[in-house]
């Protein structure tokens, strides 16, 4: 059964410094990895998707990368802004024939003035 | 604008009142999904829709209904709810299942059954 981990559980940073966060899975059988991002009382928002066969995907200050044969992922936000401020999920699509997504429970993020 | 529309936004009802959370898709789009976010437990599918007509079971289907007569329409229907199901309950949509399709999501609804 395919498990999803997120290091840390919240993480607070003062504005401007650049910040990475981790996301692991057990089972490397995947399609692809998304981040979204969780704003309280809003639904998600997709970040980033890569695909099983990409190592990277870059979108303005957001960078996330994958290693699909170690299980892990990372979100590197450059240059923090309060307006990162958020919780910020993975999610593995698994190749069951059908779209399933397996999150995992999420990085609180603060980044302070 | 393209986007999920789900209703209501907050529900506050009592054990074994039936209700039904409806959620819209305007994007065309074939593949519907629900689930719902638990503290601790991170978002978990309950049903998934591959077609009008066609729905199948997520991870945690015990005591939820779904239909989907309609392609832009996937409401998730509570015949009897009981506490366990207080939630935070996303609807999900995408063109297809193909991993190259984002889903994207809902603005969620909050549940508390009493």
């Amino acid at each position: 059964k395919q498990e999803v981990t997120q290091i840390p559980a919240a993480l607070s940073v003062p504005e401007g410094e650049n910040l990475v966060l981790n996301c692991s899975f057990t089972d490397s059988a995947i399609y692809n990895l998304q981040w979204f991002r969780q704003d309280p009382g809003k639904g998600l928002t997709s970040l980033l998707l890569i695909q099983s066969s990409q190592r990277e995907q870059t979108s303005g200050r957001l960078n996330a990368s994958l290693d699909k044969s170690s299980g892990r992922s990372t979100l590197y936000i450059a240059a923090s802004q309060p307006g990162d401020s958020a919780t910020y999920l993975c999610a593995v699509l698994m190749n069951t024939g059908f779209q399933k997504l397996v999150f995992g429970t999420g990085t609180r993020l603060l980044v302070s003035p | 604008e393209a986007q999920v529309t789900q209703n209501p936004r907050y529900l506050i009802t009592v054990t074994g009142k039936k209700l039904t959370v409806t959620c819209s898709q305007n994007m065309n789009h074939e593949y519907m999904s629900w689930y719902r976010q638990d503290p601790g437990l991170g978002l978990r599918q309950i049903y998934y829709s591959m077609n009008v007509e066609v729905t199948d079971k997520g991870d945690v289907p015990e005591g939820y209904k779904v239909s989907r007569k309609e392609k832009r329409n996937f409401p998730l229907i509570l015949e009897s709810p009981s506490p366990n199901q207080t939630s935070l309950y996303f609807c999900a949509s995408s063109f297809g299942t193909s991993s190259y399709y984002e889903q994207y999501f809902g603005p969620g609804t909050r549940l508390t059954v009493t």
